[in-house]
């Protein structure tokens, strides 16, 4: 399977632990988005990376949150400090620049992190 | 900036009906992208049709196709010969391709119920 893989899909942490999120876009993909979805609620958008580049963090709070795409190996989200409101289905997002693929986003399974 | 808008929450539908979820969106931009993603109970994002603004025909993906106004901002989705597996939550959602790919912009959501 070559689409959008993340790790964990589960994660349970106690507040104040740290949170790391792992995804591995599809292959030939360059371009990868993390988006965050609390209950009941749409995707919000967090960040948006290139390899060794962040192209778009508005999404992202300025405290605790950190995000970032090595030119070698995956993209990884860093919660630190996490707290109960940190508490959401993370979803990663890949997409390629090929005319082909039409500036179509593909989503992993997302990770789920619960903060006790 | 954009926004996207689903106003019915909640829709439910008989098996073999067909059902059309509704989705606005706010843009001064002339060309985008539009898509509509499912989520079921699984809560995997999953693509079900894409449209591109500068195509005045409408997408179809099987028993998926979309009415596209673009002077209305206005891209529904019309599910037909319903199926138990379309129960799931239904997000539509906008993208503006300048200078590369941009986030995708999500509606709320509309949760479909397919009823046997």
């Amino acid at each position: 399977n070559a689409g959008v893989m993340q790790n964990p899909r589960h994660l349970v942490r106690r507040r104040g632990q740290e949170a790391r999120l792992r995804c591995s876009p599809m292959k030939g993909h360059s371009h990868v988005y993390w988006y965050r979805q609390l209950p009941e609620e749409g995707l919000k958008f967090m960040v948006y990376l290139q390899k060794e580049n962040i192209i778009d963090e508005s999404g992202m709070p300025k405290e605790r949150f950190s995000a970032e795409f090595p030119k070698e190996g995956p993209s990884i989200l860093r919660i630190q400090q996490v707290v109960r409101g940190d508490s959401a289905a993370y979803f990663c997002a890949s997409s390629s620049m090929t005319p082909s693929s039409g500036n179509t986003i593909y989503f992993g399974e997302g990770s789920w992190l619960t903060v006790v | 900036a954009q926004t996207v808008t689903q106003s019915q929450p909640e829709m439910s539908v008989q098996e073999a009906e067909t059902v059309t979820l509704s989705c606005t969106y706010d843009t001064s931009e002339n060309n985008y992208y539009l898509f509509w993603y499912k989520q079921p109970p699984s809560r995997q994002m999953i693509l079900v049709i894409r449209q591109e603004a500068y195509k005045q025909q409408n997408a179809t993906e099987n028993r998926f196709s979309v009415n596209f106004q673009k002077a209305a901002k206005s891209f529904s989705l019309k599910i037909s010969d319903s199926q138990l597996g379309d129960t799931a939550m239904y997000f539509c959602a906008f993208m503006k391709p300048v200078s590369g790919n941009t986030p995708l912009v999500f509606g709320k959501g509309t949760r479909l119920s397919v009823i046997a």
